[in-house]
């Protein structure tokens, strides 16, 4: 099972948006809406930050948002902040065969 | 409180095998799958494997099929993960986590680094 496709690197400035890819195939992004998107910062764990494509956990900002269309899922990052300088993972789930996949990792710079 | 505690660092040859544990702690232990994801230097976040707590059952990753063993002992809330064959290519920081809602990692341990060198 390949990994999804992130672009490796975003940025934006404080305070604007930015938007990440991952591109699958109709075995994961395009076949399920399990997609999921973690938050990576060096010498901590991955922390989640929406679900179910859409959905986001309590405790994330609302800044936070995810979609889909087709075989690619979005992760919108609203109003940048410092602290939103970190590696940013989709995830899907990919059927019984190959039941899981990350994507490649975005890497996100705040200018 | 609601936790995965994993087991210290390890340093281990070519050739050997590392155990790596995960201790849950805060809700019932059979509730929730726990997946096992790695993260080597300069590569992105590699899913494993899971075990079915309920069950005691495993599915891994087709890439680790023959090499990896994922166990568990119900009367610790522990789940193992066990790799055989050690390369320098399985140095990596191993993370456990709890699948809480389908498809999807809620919790997460803190990370065990697992370092192969001769």
């Amino acid at each position: 099972q390949s990994a999804l496709t992130q672009p490796p690197s975003a940025s934006g400035s404080l305070g604007q948006s930015v938007t990440i890819s991952c591109t699958g195939t109709r075995s994961d992004v395009g076949g399920y809406n399990f997609v999921s998107w973690y938050q990576k910062h060096p010498g901590n764990a991955p922390k989640l930050l929406i679900h179910d494509v859409n959905k986001r956990p309590s405790g994330v900002a609302d800044r936070f948002s995810g979609s889909k269309s087709g075989y690619t899922a979005y992760l919108t990052v609203s109003g940048l902040q410092a602290d939103d300088e970190a590696d940013y993972y989709c995830f899907s789930y990919a059927g019984s065969n190959s039941p899981y996949v990350f994507g490649s990792g975005t890497k996100v710079t705040v200018l | 409180q609601v936790q995965l505690m994993q087991s210290g660092p390890e340093v281990k040859k070519p050739g050997t095998s590392v155990k790596v544990s995960c201790k849950a702690s805060g809700y019932t232990f059979t509730d929730y799958f726990i997946h096992w994801v790695r993260l080597a230097p300069g590569q992105g976040l590699e899913w494993m494997g899971w075990m079915k707590t309920r069950s005691a059952t495993s599915r891994l990753a087709q890439k680790f099929q023959g090499r990896l063993t994922l166990t568990m002992e119900t009367s610790v809330t522990t789940v193992y993960m066990e790799i055989h064959r050690l390369t320098s290519d399985d140095s990596a920081m191993y993370y456990c986590a709890a699948e809480m809602t389908p498809k999807t990692f809620h919790l997460w341990g803190r990370g065990t680094m697992v370092t192969v060198s001769s």
